[in-house]
Parts: structure tokens; C-alpha cells; sequence
């Protein structure tokens, strides 16, 4: 199985500021169509988890463009450019280049 | 706009079956081009992926490896929903599950959650 392995756990962060979450994988993701299968959710209390960015930098539909994401091959980031308060939860990244899907422990996101 | 409905008890007894349903409206889940899929969420394990199911002029399922004695996901084509079942459930079962459709290299429509506790 590909391991997951997100930093940080925690981020702490103040509204209007950027900030960026970190993941990393035990093998490549990167397919042989060029694509990374590298996916990022975010999971808002007390709701599912949504699709923010898809084959790594890819933003879902309805997401705002303050989120992007890059990476290629075992290491990837997300940013956000200014953080609103909307944005607090846990981000998840997950592997879909294989199967089983895997998922990074997540990292919680929190208003200062 | 495609939903995914679940419904299921949220209480299970140890060593017996949870079983819970995910409805499909907007979508078929005979589809050639999704797949559907149970991920678990817990605070020991974080989010698990359970399994899927999928059609490409035959069905086809996987399973985790670690669960692969006790799921089963069926699809049942009738009521456009597919279902997951775990046998011989233990405390360490008690989790939030989800449904879920891929097929895109992402999974872009989740069920609302489940909470299933085993306990007696």
C-alpha cells in the first residue's frame, strides 16, 4: 500500500494570511498519462469530506481559486493564499493512483 | 446533481453485521464510468478505504485487505444503490462511514455519514 504522510498536524492560522500544508508520498503518484493522482479534501465540522483540488492541481468545481495545489511525483502542497474563516477543518490528501485509496492523517485547521 | 443517500442502523451488536445502503440519484450505478466506494472514518485509523464496486460490462469489487474475510459491497440495480455489509463487527468497527462515487481519480460525491457504534 502507498503511505500517506501530511505535515503539519495542526495549523493554527490568522484570517488574511497565507498558509500551506504539506504531503508526502511513499511512492510516485505520477501515472504514465502524466497525470499525478494526488487529491486534496477538506472535511468543515460536522459535514463529509469535499473535493478541493483533483490529479493535484486540478480545483474542483466551486472551489475557491484562493486554494491551488502542486506537487508531481512523491511530494505535494497545498496552498491557500488568504485564509478565511470558512476554511477551518481537517485537509486530507489521498493517493488514487492504485488501489487501496490511501489517506494522509490530516492536518486541522484553525482560526487564531 | 448527483446525491448520495445513506441509510442504515447506527447501532450494532458485537459479532454481528452492519449493514448500511447508499441511494444513487443523478447517476447510475451500472455507469461505465464510476466507481462507488465505503471509506471509514475513525480517531484510531483516520479515513480507511473499504472497498468498491463498479461496472464495466461485468461487476467487479475490491476490498482492503485487512477486511476482505468479512465485506461485502453489492450493487443492487433496481434501486440504483449499493450496499456494504461487515460481518463478525468488534468495538474497533465503530467509525464514520461514508459512501462515496469515483471513477474521475477522485472521489467527488460523499454520502452525509453514517456513525456506526458496536457495543452491547
Amino acid at each position: 500500500d502507498i503511505m500517506m504522510t501530511q505535515s503539519p498536524l495542526s495549523l493554527p492560522v490568522t484570517p488574511g494570511e497565507p498558509a500551506s500544508i504539506s504531503c508526502r508520498s511513499s511512492q510516485s503518484l505520477l501515472h504514465s498519462d502524466g497525470y499525478n493522482y494526488l487529491d486534496w479534501y477538506l472535511q468543515k465540522p460536522g459535514q463529509s469530506p469535499q473535493v478541493l483540488i483533483y490529479l493535484s492541481s486540478n480545483r474542483a468545481s466551486g472551489v475557491p481559486d484562493r486554494f491551488s495545489g502542486s506537487g508531481s511525483g512523491t511530494d505535494f502542497t497545498l496552498k491557500i493564499s488568504r485564509v478565511e474563516a470558512e476554511d477551518v477543518g481537517i485537509y486530507y490528501c489521498m493517493q488514487a493512483l492504485q488501489m487501496p485509496l490511501t489517506f494522509g492523517g490530516g492536518t486541522k485547521v484553525e482560526i487564531k | 446533481q448527483v446525491q448520495l443517500q445513506q441509510s442504515g442502523p447506527g447501532l450494532v451488536k458485537p459479532s454481528q453485521t452492519l449493514s448500511l445502503a447508499c441511494a444513487v440519484s443523478g447517476d447510475s450505478v451500472s455507469s461505465h464510468s464510476a466507481d462507488w466506494h465505503w471509506i471509514r472514518l475513525s480517531p484510531s485509523r483516520g479515513l480507511e478505504w473499504l472497498g468498491r464496486t463498479y461496472y464495466r460490462s461485468k461487476w467487479f469489487d475490491e476490498y482492503a485487505v485487512s477486511l476482505k474475510s468479512r465485506i461485502t459491497i453489492n450493487p443492487d440495480t433496481s434501486k440504483n444503490h449499493f450496499s456494504l455489509q461487515l460481518n463478525s463487527v468488534t468495538p474497533e468497527d465503530t467509525a464514520m462511514y461514508y459512501c462515496a462515487r469515483g471513477g474521475s481519480g477522485y472521489l467527488d460525491y460523499w454520502g452525509q455519514g453514517t456513525l456506526v457504534i458496536v457495543s452491547s
